[in-house]
């Protein structure tokens, strides 16, 4: 089965704290993507990556950057963690236009104070 | 733009079979797919529907009609265990295969 693990689980920070946030997935997959999950919002596509070193902007880019510097990891940073950016984060891996379906990390529940 | 559009809850009871609809508006994608996602949990893979037609897996079912721009899921024999959100969501051309969610549907199964 593929895996895509993120490296937290729950994470507390402080406004204006640098955020990384991790995602490695096993299966060699192309595409990468994270999103947040917030009540009532669904799950937003902040960013994604068809490739090393490529990205490219989803929906709420704003506050965040991206780096995939090897084809199995896909991390996401908080510039300047803010408190709206309280949320779940969650990494995904698929196939390049492949049939079926993402794989999705178990997420990171991510409070910043 | 790109929108999907699910019921927010439906409240079904154990051994019933429960229908989730979705109708979306967006062009060109690749097919529709279905997410499931307990409380606190990640969003897992259920199903999906390249073609028009219904797909069967288990007790799971799904149907797309493209023509329609509707899709649906259908859960039988339902159990306490399949309470959950359910998620549709369709996979956009040239964008890098990105998926596009519907805001969920709250399942409740009740004894």
């Amino acid at each position: 089965d593929v895996k895509v693990t993120q490296s937290s689980r729950y994470l507390v920070k402080r406004t204006g704290e640098k955020v990384f946030l991790e995602c490695v997935q096993d299966m060699d997959h192309e595409n990468m993507f994270w999103y947040r999950q917030d009540p009532g919002l669904g799950l937003r596509l902040i960013y994604f990556s068809y490739d090393v070193k490529m990205k490219e902007k989803g929906d709420i880019p704003e506050g965040y950057s991206v780096s995939r510097e090897k084809k199995e990891r896909f991390s996401l940073i908080l510039e300047s963690a803010s408190t709206n950016q309280t949320s779940m984060y969650l990494c995904a891996s698929s196939l390049w236009q492949g049939a079926g379906g993402y794989t999705f990390g178990s997420g990171t529940r991510l409070t910043v104070v | 733009g790109q929108s999907l559009e699910q019921p927010s809850e439906v409240t079904a009871v154990e051994g019933a079979i429960v229908q989730i609809n979705c109708t979306y508006q967006t062009s060109g994608f690749y097919g529709l797919s279905w997410y499931q996602q307990h409380d606190g949990g990640a969003p897992t893979f259920l199903s999906y529907n390249a073609l028009d037609g219904l797909e069967e897996t288990g007790r799971f079912s799904s149907f797309l009609s493209r023509s329609d721009s509707y899709g649906y899921l259908l859960l039988q024999e339902l159990q306490m265990k399949d309470s959950a959100s359910y998620f549709c969501a369709v996979r956009i051309y040239n964008q890098g295969g990105k998926l596009i969610f519907g805001q969920g549907t709250e399942l409740s199964v009740k004894p």
